[in-house]
């Protein structure tokens, strides 16, 4: 199972918006709504930000959201603050009972 | 609260085994699955399988299937994962979460285990 595919980095400046995009298959993405988002700060374990492609656990403040268009998911950050600054990755169900993790986001705020 | 804590690193050498264990409490242990998650050093995460602490049930991601073995001890709330045959690229951080299977996700993880593999 190949993983899913984020972009490397992106960036955004306090107060503005970004979206992170995670492109799978209509094996894992485009065949369940069981994307969920994690946030990955430095030497600390993932913290689950969204489940079932737009879902916030409690908790989670609404500045994250979620959505899925075909084989692609995207996690959106608005009004952007330094403590966003983290790594984000996204995992699917695959449907063969296993799950699959996206490479990976560095998300930087300037 | 809920909290699934880990044992300490491991120092191990090529060839070797190595078995982690998370500690389950503040829930009904049997009620979620136990899935682990490995991150070697500035890489992304890797989702290594997943067991039913219910009935045993297991799921093994296909790259270490015979290598990997997870167990549950319902007597003590501990989840135990062991891998085999431990190669230089094993050299992660080992983490444990609970998996909420009626939103395919991983809620609550264990604090991360490192192994390191080296002669």
């Amino acid at each position: 199972q190949s993983a899913l595919t984020q972009p490397a980095s992106v960036s955004g400046s306090p107060g503005q918006s970004i979206t992170i995009s995670c492109t799978g298959t209509s094996s894992d993405v485009g065949g369940y709504n069981f994307v969920s988002w994690y946030q990955q700060h430095p030497g600390k374990a993932p913290k689950l930000m969204i489940y079932e492609v737009n879902n916030r656990p409690s908790g989670v403040s609404n500045r994250f959201s979620g959505s899925k268009s075909g084989n692609t998911a995207s996690l959106t950050i608005s009004g952007l603050q330094a403590e966003d600054e983290a790594d984000y990755y996204c995992s699917s169900y695959t449907g063969d009972t296993t799950r699959v993790f996206g490479g990976g986001t560095k998300l930087t705020v300037l | 609260q809920v909290q699934l804590v880990q044992s300490g690193a491991e120092v191990k050498k090529p060839g070797a085994s190595v078995k982690v264990s998370c500690a389950v409490s503040g829930y009904r242990f049997t009620s979620h699955g136990i899935s682990w998650v490995r991150q070697a050093p500035g890489q992304g995460l890797e989702w290594m399988g997943w067991i039913s602490p219910y009935n045993g049930n297991t799921n093994y991601g296909q790259k270490l299937q015979g290598r990997v073995t997870m167990t549950t001890d319902t007597s003590t709330t501990t989840a135990h994962m062991e891998l085999r045959s431990l190669r230089s690229d094993d050299t992660a951080v080992y983490y444990c979460a609970r998996h909420v299977g009626n939103w395919d996700a991983f809620d609550i993880w264990g604090q991360g285990t490192m192994v390191t593999v080296s002669s």
